[in-house]
């Protein structure tokens, strides 16, 4: 176990609606990064965020949207879901945003849109 | 060209044998390495990271870095069937994400 934690594990939505997810960060980490995994793929950087601010986002449009709090707890917020949103969201937490930085994964939130 | 390269696999090994998965990447300012371990229905799992170049061991796995090739290998000795899983290949560079690989899937046969 990581110590991260992620909430819900599993959602269903539908097309055009919005979803938030939750995630708790490890004792000691002050970095919250967020991945997609589709099926049969690896995760891919959705964004980061570093003492509550953004601090790198990867290829993903602005409905993709994020948040940290000052316990270093993080949200993703996904507005007018496709059905490609349908996916693992994954959390992780790592203790700074160096190159040499450790990031450990959450238990994902499995998300299917229909 | 896909920034990280893994075989998808299917890979197979025997028992107690050694299984060899590899990645290729083509970032040459990349500076971290990790691989992971996934479960099917599960989240990555840390398994070993490296920085420098050569060998470095932990139990049972070995990671191998060669940055002039651009090419990071773990290699599993005594496999079990435990080992059976998806290892995700990491690459880190100047940016804070990391960029994965597809996966390569292992199995051990008994």
């Amino acid at each position: 176990e990581t110590g991260v934690t992620q909430s819900p594990t599993h959602l269903i939505k539908t097309r055009g609606q919005q979803v938030t997810l939750r995630c708790s960060s490890q004792s000691g980490h002050n970095t919250v990064s967020w991945y997609q995994q589709a099926l049969g793929q690896g995760p891919q950087f959705i964004f980061q965020y570093y003492r509550e601010e953004e601090n790198g986002r990867g290829n993903f449009p602005p409905r993709f949207s994020g948040l940290q709090f000052p316990n270093y707890s993080s949200e993703l917020n996904v507005n007018a879901l496709e059905l490609d949103d349908s996916a693992l969201y994954l959390c992780a937490s790592s203790s700074g945003t160096g190159y040499q930085e450790t990031q450990y994964f959450g238990p994902g939130t499995r998300l299917l849109v229909l | 060209q896909k920034e990280v390269e893994q075989n998808s696999g299917p890979l197979s090994v025997p028992e107690g044998a050694i299984a060899s998965l590899n990645c290729t990447y083509s970032d040459r300012g990349s500076q971290s390495f990790f691989w992971y371990r996934q479960y099917s229905g599960k989240s990555p799992e840390l398994i070993m990271f490296i920085y420098s170049n050569g060998d470095k061991e932990d139990g049972r796995f070995t990671a191998q870095l060669n940055k002039a090739s651009q090419y990071v290998s773990l290699l599993i000795r005594d496999s079990q069937p435990s080992d059976s899983a998806t290892y995700l290949c990491a690459v880190q560079g100047g940016a804070q994400k990391l960029v994965f690989g597809q996966g390569t899937r292992l199995t051990i046969n008994p």
